[in-house]
């Protein structure tokens, strides 16, 4: 089973500034990573499939990179629609498909 | 625009089973495929299966594999996830999913708790 790695835990930041996620995988998943959004009592929210790839409706302000076993979520600019915890999740390898333990993004 | 609806929060004690709904619409639920993610309060998600809508077929996580039964009911465009010999670690949010193709959820159910206690 693949372990999925996201840190820091908790990252402080203001609005408007900008914010590093990152995503370690325990071995190659090549570009088979997603990104999600979840705020308190809702459902997870799709942000970026393919390590890279924007789903439909998400802002520009919000980007993937990486590839292997690093990959990272920028938030360019943070609104403060921003502030939840996100999660990573590789299907490259299952099952299972496994996730990260989130970040949560605070205000600062 | 496509929906999946979960039923109701749960209360179970430990040793019987659950079973929760996710009715999907606004997309073509034979080419589907449905999985199943569950998360504990605090905890990370955790995939649990997943079924193909279209053949019926089936695969779930080694973890829960002797206890968890997805079914689809064609007529009612409806999902169902069974999970038996409940325990309290078993307390959790159980949210439904499809759309990207199998490998990830790019649309989710609203979530259904699920309380195992005594």
């Amino acid at each position: 089973e693949i372990v999925m790695t996201q840190s820091p835990a908790t990252l402080s930041v203001s609005p408007g500034e900008r914010a590093t996620l990152s995503c370690r995988a325990s071995q190659s998943i090549s570009s088979n990573l997603v990104w999600y959004q979840q705020k308190p009592g809702q459902a997870p929210r799709l942000l970026i499939f393919g390590a890279s790839t924007r789903a439909t409706g998400i802002p520009a302000r919000f980007s993937g990179s990486g590839s292997g076993t690093e990959f990272t979520l920028t938030i360019s600019s943070l609104q403060s629609e921003d502030f939840a915890v996100y999660y990573c999740q590789q299907h490259h390898n299952w099952p299972p498909w496994t996730f990260g333990q989130g970040t949560k993004v605070e205000i600062k | 625009q496509m929906q999946l609806v979960q039923s109701g929060p749960e209360v179970k004690k430990p040793g019987t089973s659950v079973k929760v709904s996710c009715k999907a619409s606004g997309f073509t639920f034979t080419n589907s495929a449905v999985q199943w993610v569950r998360q504990a309060r605090g905890q990370r998600l955790e995939w649990m299966g997943w079924i193909v809508v279209g053949s019926g077929n089936t695969h779930y996580a080694q973890r829960f594999q002797q206890r968890v039964t997805i079914i689809r009911d064609m007529s009612t465009s409806t999902v169902y996830m069974e999970l038996s010999s409940l325990r309290s670690e078993d307390t959790a949010v159980y949210y439904c999913g499809a759309g990207g193709g199998g490998s990830y959820l790019g649309y989710w159910g609203q979530g259904t708790l699920v309380t195992v206690s005594s």
